[in-house]
């Protein structure tokens, strides 16, 4: 089955701590992205990926890094510095940028 | 700011009413998606239009692009329609993001 998987589906950390989120494709897409989604707003692009070993920010990177070592790998890093971490974390991927995008099931995480 | 505007935020409806929701964008774009976010968070794909109209099952998108706005349309509404629908439109000055509406949601009641 081809599609887009993310881990863990909850995630609890305390506050001061780096927490990675994982997301793997294999519908052998080039591009892929992460957003956060809160309460009452739209989705909002942390970062996206063209192409292997190449990513750009997007609207809200500030306390977020992330790498592209592999095609079918796109892991987010929220580190400490990222003032209110606690949110849903949705990575997606499509075969080109402004295509249609596949989203994976998510990520809640929640810091204390 | 805020580029795609959907209306209404919320809408309650009874099983088997016609559904339409409303999307609005101030950009030129390239393409329009019709997105569905399910209760648990999943989010799927329904429609990629740039212009007239799609259908699929009970579901129908339309877009007027002069008029920089989409409808969404559910005929013969089901509870298992209940959702979040998102409206999502790509600039056609960038073509690499997708500038989001913040959602409807929908709840159909037996």
């Amino acid at each position: 089955d081809g599609g887009i998987t993310q881990s863990p589906k909850y995630l609890f950390r305390k506050e001061g701590q780096n927490v990675t989120l994982s997301c793997e494709q294999n519908l052998n897409h080039d591009a892929m992205y992460w957003y956060r989604q809160d309460p009452g707003q739209g989705l909002r692009l942390i970062y996206y990926s063209q192409i292997v070993n190449d990513f750009q920010k997007g609207d809200i990177a500030e306390g977020y890094s992330v790498s592209r070592e592999k095609k079918e790998s796109f892991p987010l890093t929220v580190t400490s510095a990222q003032k209110n971490p606690t949110a849903f974390y949705l990575c997606a991927s499509s075969i080109g940028l402004g295509y249609e995008q596949y989203f994976g099931p998510g990520t809640r995480l929640t810091v204390t | 700011k805020n580029e795609v505007e959907q209306s209404p935020q919320n809408l309650t409806a009874q099983e088997g009413e016609f559904i339409t929701i409303n999307c609005s964008y101030s950009v030129g774009i390239s393409a329009l998606h019709w997105l569905q976010q399910h209760p648990g968070g999943g989010i799927v794909s329904l429609f990629m239009l740039s212009s007239g109209k799609k259908k699929h099952g009970r579901l129908i998108a339309t877009i007027n692009i002069q008029e920089k706005h989409s409808s969404l349309h559910i005929t013969a509404s089901h509870p298992r329609d209940s959702a979040v629908y998102i409206c999502a439109v790509v600039p056609s000055n960038t073509g690499n993001q997708f500038y989001f509406g913040t959602g409807t949601s929908l709840t159909v009641i037996p």
